[in-house]
């Protein structure tokens, strides 16, 4: 089974610090992702990473970056935390286009609170 | 804008019924369909994926239908029980983008004895 962990299932943070959320998976998969979910709203795409120290931004990147420096670790990072970016942070991760019809497999989610 | 619409926001139903969960997308070129449920405080999980040939595809008592043509999907939930009670998400993908993900709001499903 694929899986797909997060570092903390909660975590309360203050405003202006700075927040790591860690996600780790154990498929070998190359691509990575971070989404945030908010009530009333889809998932949304943060960033993803399609190989090791490679990235890209998506939907709603402001406020945040992410570190890959090894294949089955993706880093979340809020450089100076705010109010808005309490949420549900989801990890997800899936192995290249065209093998295995593309699946995402998702970690079990990040409730931060932000103070 | 790639955009996909999920209805009802949520429902309650008894144990042992069925229901229909609606899903309508603008989503083009449309590569596949996904029906992802997920539990309170856990992550979404995979229940059917669908791509544009297909028009129905099974999992258990779940069954996902897809009309390409009027870019509409449900997921079915037969004889429901107490452990179905969760968020149910649509999720489309576009043809060779497929890191690109556009997803529904999700439907609310609350089965009660």
């Amino acid at each position: 089974d694929v899986k797909v962990t997060q570092s903390s299932r909660y975590l309360v943070k203050r405003t202006g610090e700075k927040v790591f959320l860690e996600c780790v998976q154990d498929m070998d998969h190359e691509n990575m992702f971070w989404y945030r979910q908010d009530p009333g709203l889809g998932l949304r795409l943060i960033y993803f990473s399609y190989d090791v120290k490679m990235k890209e931004k998506g939907d709603i990147p402001e406020g945040y970056s992410v570190s890959r420096e090894k294949k089955e670790r993706f880093s979340l990072i809020l450089e100076s935390a705010s109010t808005n970016q309490t949420s549900m942070y989801l990890c997800a991760s899936s192995s290249t286009p065209g093998r295995a019809r593309y699946e995402q497999y998702f970690g079990p989610g990040t409730r931060l609170t932000v103070t | 804008k790639n955009q996909v619409e999920q209805s009802p926001q949520s429902l309650i139903i008894l144990e042992g019924k069925n229901c229909t969960l609606q899903c309508n997308y603008t989503v083009s070129p449309f590569s596949n369909l996904r029906w992802y449920k997920q539990d309170t405080g856990r992550g979404p999980v995979s229940l059917t994926i669908m791509t544009f040939s297909e028009n129905t595809k099974s999992n258990g008592r779940y069954t996902a239908t897809l009309d390409a043509d009027t870019k509409q999907s449900s997921l079915h939930i037969t004889a429901s029980q107490l452990s179905d009670s969760a968020s149910y998400i649509c999720v489309v993908s576009v043809y060779s983008n497929d890191y690109k993900l556009s997803f529904g709001a999700g439907t609310t499903v609350t089965v009660r004895a």
